[in-house]
């Protein structure tokens, strides 16, 4: 089954401990993306990557790091998470193509105290 | 920068009703354009897509059309039923890097 997935799905943290979130997808997808989601603001892309080794800043890039060493995975990494980093996080994948569609994770919800 | 505006909800509406959810869009060069569905606790799913101006996307009923003229991609729907419950966004696709840029989402929910 063609899909993206992503774990955890929900995890509990403190502030200051780094976290990795994972994210993976079996369609041969080059373009790769990360999505947070808040109330009232819809959904903002932290970064994205339009092959291996290729990743670049979206528009809410602060507090994060991305990687991208396989074509499959692109983990977001939260070195020193604060508080106002908590939120619903998507990750998703696409040819790299104006026309192509999205397809995303089920998300992952995270609470930084 | 692109940006999608779409109309603030919630909506309320009653089984059989029709929907109509405007959607109007900024953005330089030609965007493909995009209404995604997040049903309660889920992620987004694709509900329909126009990738050139007068197209029509339409799946399970909505329909929306790409209106270059009045930058707008409404979606509509002659009927909602209960399970349409959810939380619909605007989206669209372009610029230099190919990312979406979402409206903030319009949350309808449909009573029996």
């Amino acid at each position: 089954e063609a899909q993206v997935t992503q774990n955890p799905r929900y995890l509990i943290t403190v502030t200051g401990k780094k976290l990795t979130v994972t994210c993976s997808q079996n369609m041969n997808h080059e373009y790769m993306s990360w999505y947070r989601q808040d109330p009232g603001l819809g959904l903002r892309q932290i970064y994205y990557s339009m092959n291996v080794e290729a990743t670049d800043k979206g528009d809410v890039p602060e507090g994060y790091k991305v990687s991208r060493k396989e074509k499959r995975n692109f983990p977001l990494i939260l070195e020193s998470p604060s508080p106002n980093q908590t939120s619903l996080y998507f990750c998703a994948s696409s040819l790299y193509s104006r026309t192509d569609t999205q397809y995303f994770g089920p998300g992952t919800r995270l609470t930084v105290l | 920068g692109d940006s999608v505006t779409q109309m603030e909800g919630p909506v309320t509406l009653s089984e059989e009703a029709f929907l109509t959810i405007n959607c109007t869009y900024t953005a330089t060069g030609y965007p493909s354009l995009f209404w995604y569905v997040q049903y309660p606790g889920e992620g987004l799913q694709l509900l329909l897509k126009a990738t050139k101006a007068d197209d029509k996307g339409s799946n399970k009923g909505f329909e929306a059309t790409y209106r270059k003229e009045t930058t707008s991609f409404h979606l509509e729907k002659g009927s909602v039923q209960v399970s349409d419950s959810a939380v619909y966004f605007c989206a669209l696709r372009g610029g230099s890097n190919y990312k979406l840029t979402f409206g903030k989402g319009t949350l309808l929910t449909v009573n029996p």
